[in-house]
């Protein structure tokens, strides 16, 4: 049982280049998240989708799309990179968005954008 | 704004002894309360989740409480062991949050535990 994957693990972008991150969970969840995580700022909900067919913004959305392809997968899009986007990117996913949702994680997308 | 603090941000301790991280959040109005271990260059596993109803949860060597009131969450680790080193995190999610969706991370103890 993989639970959530990302891909790619680790990338280098220069800036004003795009690109996508992919997650995928194989729990059969209804929410999906992206956070990031910076020294000195915890972790930060970019978006989120309580369920397959809707996103919302979360904490940070600025500079990032995001797409619910279908219950499995959600991906997170930087449109035009910026050194500010350098960050570690986790996807998470819950059984629902309600309030006793666990989350779970996972291992992370490590993004340097010179 | 909800505001989730972890004292200490690092804590070295022997092999064996037992012990207890420390988070505390501003707002005490929550759902629930959840505690993370995440290792170097990895994802975050979740350890533990406390409902706002409950007063602690038990899983192994590990005990997490919940006080509400007091604004207060401690994750007790028995005898710990050197495979127990990472950092551990905890996250509120808020009675606020209509949606359902937002937790409020801590930063994090750093523990380290040596042979």
């Amino acid at each position: 049982n993989a639970g959530v994957t990302q891909t790619p693990k680790f990338q280098v972008l220069k800036t004003g280049q795009s690109m996508t991150l992919q997650c995928a969970q194989d729990m059969n969840h209804n929410s999906m998240y992206w956070y990031r995580q910076d020294p000195g700022m915890g972790l930060r909900l970019i978006y989120y989708s309580a369920s397959e067919g809707t996103t919302d913004k979360g904490e940070v959305p600025n500079g990032y799309n995001v797409s619910r392809l279908n219950k499995r997968e959600f991906s997170l899009r930087l449109e035009s990179a910026a050194p500010s986007q350098t960050s570690v990117y986790f996807c998470a996913s819950s059984i629902t968005a309600g309030n006793t949702g666990e989350l779970f994680f996972g291992e992370g997308s490590r993004l340097t954008v010179l | 704004k909800q505001e989730v603090t972890q004292i200490p941000a690092a804590l070295s301790v022997p092999e064996g002894e037992n012990l207890v991280l420390n988070c505390s959040f501003t707002d005490s109005a929550i759902y629930n309360l959840q505690w993370f271990r995440q290792d170097p260059g990895k994802g975050l596993t979740s350890l533990l989740l406390i409902q706002s109803s409950q007063r602690e949860q038990t899983s192994g060597r590990l005990n997490a409480s919940l006080d509400k009131s007091s604004g207060r969450s401690t994750l007790y680790i028995a005898a710990s062991q050197p495979g127990d080193s990472a950092t551990y995190l905890c996250a509120v999610r808020g009675l606020g949050e209509t949606s359902g969706s937002r937790l409020t991370f801590g930063e994090g103890t750093q523990l380290t535990v040596n042979p």
